[in-house]
C-alpha cells in the first residue's frame, strides 16, 4: 500500500524561486492537510481540504497556495521562497469522520538560501 | 485558544525504565486525543488514541488515559526499549482541526 506519497524528499531553493510540493494519496480519503515542522515547534497547519474543489487556510497559510482538483492530489505551492520557509513539510490525509487518525507522508525537507 | 502543550525534551532513559510524557490540551467541546510517534527520517504514525473522557488508549505497551477534569492525556510505558527511541507528539482533534504539541524526543540507552 502506497498510502500518502510526497515528492521531492529534499529540495534547496534560492530566495524568490518558486516550487510545488506534490502530495498524492491512494486511500480515497476526503480530507488532506499540509503541515510544516520546525524544530521545537511541533507541526503547524498550513492548509487543509475537505474534498475536491474545497480548500481552507490553517494556522500559517501566508506564502503558500494549494489546490485540490482531484481527491488524490493536494499540491502545495510556494511562489516566492523566503528563508523563513525553510522547514520540513508533511502532507497527511484522513477519512474525515470525527475521531479518525491522519496518515502522513514521509516529508519534504526544504531549504531556502 | 485551542492548543496542545507537552513536556519538553529531550528525555533520555535507560532500557526498562518507566516513561511518562505529559500532555495537556485546551479545546472547545469534546476533542479526540492522539499520540503519534515519529521515527528518524519518517512521517508521523498513530500510536494510540482516545475519543471520550476516561477512555484509555493503548498500543505496544504504551498507554494514555483521557482525563477531562485535568484536560490531560499523559503517555506512559512501564518498561521502555531501545527501539522506542523516537519523537512523540500529542495531538487533539476538533472537527476538521488537528493540533499538535511541540514533540518530545525520547532516547533509550541500552
Amino acid at each position: 500500500n502506497a498510502g500518502v506519497t510526497q515528492t521531492p524528499k529534499f529540495r534547496i531553493l534560492k530566495i524568490g524561486q518558486s516550487m510545488t510540493l506534490q502530495c498524492t494519496q491512494d486511500m480515497n480519503h476526503n480530507y488532506m492537510y499540509w503541515y510544516r515542522q520546525d524544530p521545537g515547534m511541533g507541526l503547524k497547519l498550513i492548509y487543509y481540504s475537505v474534498g475536491a474543489g474545497i480548500t481552507d487556510k490553517g494556522e500559517v497559510p501566508n506564502g503558500y497556495n494549494v489546490s485540490r482538483s482531484t481527491t488524490e492530489d493536494f499540491p502545495l505551492r510556494l511562489e516566492l521562497a523566503a528563508p523563513s520557509q525553510t522547514s520540513v513539510y508533511f502532507c497527511a490525509s484522513s477519512v474525515g469522520q470525527p475521531n479518525t487518525e491522519a496518515f502522513f507522508g514521509q516529508g519534504t525537507r526544504l531549504t531556502v538560501v | 485558544g485551542n492548543s496542545v502543550t507537552q513536556m519538553e525534551g529531550p528525555v533520555t532513559l535507560s532500557e526498562e525504565a518507566f516513561l511518562t510524557i505529559n500532555c495537556t490540551y485546551t479545546a472547545t467541546g469534546y476533542p479526540s486525543l492522539f499520540w503519534y510517534v515519529q521515527y528518524p527520517g519518517e512521517g508521523l504514525q498513530l500510536l494510540l488514541k482516545a475519543t471520550k473522557a476516561d477512555d484509555k488508549g493503548s498500543n505496544k505497551g504504551f498507554e494514555a488515559t483521557y482525563r477531562k477534569e485535568t484536560t490531560s492525556f499523559h503517555l506512559e510505558k512501564g518498561s521502555v526499549q531501545v527501539s522506542d527511541s523516537a519523537v512523540y507528539f500529542c495531538a487533539r482533534q476538533n472537527n476538521n482541526d488537528m493540533r499538535f504539541g511541540a514533540g518530545t524526543r525520547l532516547t533509550v540507552k541500552p
